[in-house]
């Protein structure tokens, strides 16, 4: 079955810029999406499709996707970026399936 | 605005049943598929099952397989998941959530609720 793994933490001070990583093989031919979970809350879409981001995403946050690794950016990190991050893609080989990364927690230090 | 609330949540013993359902509003329900997400207390999210707009294709995770049965009622607007055979390892926080038309991300969830399986 398709893995794909992610750091279990990332810490960056405010103000800066926080790079969380998925990686999972050839991932680069897939479409990734990622999550934002805020303690008690439920997940909300912050990129999809890669690099796409919904209506009500800050341009802070940013996308990108090659080879083994997809990338979320997010840029001029703020105390209210502090949250759990999941990648997502669809897998639809022999069996079809949405998979998910193990998450990342994003501390501003 | 969309609007996705789950209900049937509870405690129940290992080897119980349990039923929840998805009420949605806030868009056109028939053109969407829907999803179940959990998550374990402290873990990530696992994708569980999913049903087309029409009901006529469903997915199961391998780990529910043979003991979950999702179905939908266009006509209510709703979506439910027959859970049978409950295990310790089923205790999680249960969501649904929209499946977008493109991309296969989900676009939209509900607030989620907890299922605990214990004795």
């Amino acid at each position: 079955s398709y893995v794909l793994t992610q750091p279990p933490s990332v810490s960056v001070p405010p103000g800066k810029t926080a790079t969380i990583t998925c990686a999972g093989n050839n991932i680069g031919s897939k479409s990734v999406h990622w999550y934002q979970q805020k303690p008690g809350q439920a997940p909300v879409v912050v990129i999809y499709y890669d690099d796409d981001r919904p209506s009500g995403i800050p341009e802070r946050f940013s996308g990108s996707n090659a080879g083994n690794t997809a990338t979320l950016t997010i840029s001029r990190v703020e105390a209210g970026d502090e949250a759990d991050y999941y990648c997502q893609v669809w897998n639809n080989y022999g069996h079809q399936n949405w998979i998910f990364g193990g998450g990342t927690k994003l501390t501003v230090l | 605005e969309v609007q996705l609330v789950e209900s049937g949540g509870g405690l129940v013993q290992p080897g119980g049943s349990l039923r929840l359902s998805c009420a949605a509003s806030g868009f056109t329900f028939e053109n969407y598929e829907i999803h179940w997400v959990r998550q374990a207390p402290g873990k990530g999210l696992e994708w569980v099952s999913r049903i087309s707009s029409s009901g006529s294709s469903i997915y199961y995770s391998d780990s529910v397989k043979g003991r979950f049965t999702i179905s939908r009622d266009n006509a209510r607007d709703s979506v439910s998941v027959q859970m049978n055979s409950l295990r310790a390892e089923d205790t999680a926080v249960y969501y649904c959530a929209r499946g977008s038309n493109i991309y296969y991300y989900f676009d939209h969830w509900g607030q989620g609720t907890l299922v605990t399986v214990s004795s």
